[in-house]
């Protein structure tokens, strides 16, 4: 079946400090969701993106959907404290369920 | 507006005792969604319902869980009997498309222990 891989599992970034995650599927996905964990908290909705080649900007993250629909990267410049937690992407399985990658958990040092 | 609302946000109890957990989805969604979180296995879908009925139960792990919606704003999960490896943090969530085409609004969570 269809499976969602994200890495790094962990990065440490300073502040300041720019970083990228990244998401693949071993299969092609008609869209692709990007969630937050804050520490002891729950998964939070960021965006999703649904065209070939897509790239959409939230302040200093910016989201990318690969040409084939395979992969997809979050990058997050100036990293910083508010940035803490765990990144998860997402994408439908061949049943339309939302498959959820391990995560990038992301610890920011000031 | 208020968001998925469930209960309780922790749960301590012991091996073969039976375990409830409830969930409000937000007003309005169709889909009804139950997670489970572990460091091991991460976000599992559990199972999910459309307009109360359940679609797919496939990620059910065993016998001893169950779901129901008896309407549109309460659904329950239920393990019976718990187990200590049922830890995990349990959560619910709703969304007002067809699964794996929008947002999926997550409650806070409920935090199981199995002693």
């Amino acid at each position: 079946g269809q499976q969602v891989m994200q890495i790094p599992q962990y990065q440490h970034v300073q502040e300041g400090e720019d970083f990228t995650t990244y998401c693949n599927s071993s299969t092609t996905l008609s869209n692709i969701q990007w969630y937050k964990q804050r520490p002891g908290g729950h998964p939070v909705f960021l965006i999703q993106l649904v065209k070939s080649g897509e790239v959409k900007k939230q302040k200093r993250l910016t989201f990318q959907f690969g040409e084939a629909k395979k992969n997809s990267s979050l990058h997050i410049t100036a990293t910083q404290t508010t940035d803490v937690g765990t990144y998860f992407c997402a994408g439908p399985d061949s049943w339309g369920k939302l498959q959820f990658g391990a995560g990038t958990q992301v610890v920011v040092t000031p | 507006d208020a968001g998925v609302i469930q209960s309780p946000r922790h749960e301590v109890t012991e091996m073969g005792q039976e375990v409830t957990l409830r969930c409000k989805p937000i007003s309005g969604h169709d889909y009804l969604f139950w997670y489970r979180q572990t460091m091991m296995r991460g976000l599992e879908l559990l199972i999910y319902f459309n307009n109360n009925v359940p679609i797919d139960d496939s990620g059910m792990p065993e016998d001893r869980f169950s779901a129901k919606m008896p309407n549109a704003s309460f659904s329950t999960l239920k393990i019976q009997p718990s187990e200590p490896r049922d830890s995990a943090v349990y959560f619910c969530a709703s969304s007002p498309t067809t699964t794996g085409t929008g947002e999926l609004f997550f409650g806070e969570g409920s935090r199981l222990t199995v002693l």
